[in-house]
């Protein structure tokens, strides 16, 4: 089975700028989870999808939405970007099935965001 | 609230000594699940073990196991005959139940193997 992908790799935006990135989840995963990493903050969750609804939400302003489309294929959008915006954006897929906490999460390559 | 603990920042291992990476964790909830992931320099998150709260054995996936001691709270994660392509940061995670994606993580330890 092909892994989880994201696209792009990396990006170079200004701030003020709006940005969206873009994953792909295993094949026959529901769920998918995007995740921010800073170094200073470390990993931090953002959302995450099932069935293209949203049903979990970390602690992040608006700016940051996202969206889950039919085929299980998600999408993050970043609106006005500020400079703590550069991070590493990666997201994860999984079964979900009946909602075990030992479901594993499995994670793509990662977006790197610069914003200048 | 849930929490995970790493005390780790930086450790070095000998080529092909085992390495153990402590990690505890603080959480309320009865089920749940604690995980191990390693992120290479180049990024990505890396699956290498899982526990659940309910497991009485620990698991094992090949040369990574995990030692779960419920009672103190902590799933260290043990890695036999280290190897080069081992140096990365390694995160340890958990998760309740109920919570639609929510992995909360560790800041990690990053291992370096010496030749």
């Amino acid at each position: 089975k092909a892994g989880v992908t994201q696209t792009p790799r990396y990006l170079i935006k200004t701030r003020g700028q709006q940005v969206t990135l873009s994953c792909s989840p295993i094949s026959g995963h529901r769920s998918v989870s995007w995740y921010q990493q800073t170094p200073g903050q470390g990993l931090q969750f953002l959302f995450e999808y099932f069935s293209e609804t949203q049903r979990n939400k970390g602690n992040f302003p608006g700016r940051f939405s996202g969206r889950q489309f039919s085929n299980s294929r998600s999408e993050m959008n970043v609106s006005t970007l500020e400079l703590g915006d550069s991070a590493l954006y990666l997201c994860a897929s999984s079964l979900e099935l009946g909602g075990n906490p030992t479901d594993t999460q499995y994670f793509g390559p990662g977006t790197r965001l610069t914003v200048l | 609230a849930q929490k995970i603990t790493q005390t780790q920042p930086g450790m070095f291992v000998q080529e092909k000594e085992a390495v153990t990476l402590d990690c505890t964790y603080d959480t309320s909830d009865q089920s749940y699940g604690l995980f191990w992931y390693k992120q290479p320099s180049s990024g990505e998150m890396i699956f290498l073990i899982y526990q659940g709260s309910y497991d009485e054995q620990n698991a094992t996936e090949g040369r990574y196991s995990l030692n779960f001691q419920k009672a103190r709270k902590s799933a260290n994660l043990v890695i036999s005959a280290s190897q080069l392509g081992d140096s990365a940061m390694y995160f340890c995670a958990m998760r309740v139940r109920g919570s639609q994606g929510n992995l909360i993580f560790g800041k990690g330890t990053k291992l370096s193997v010496k030749p």
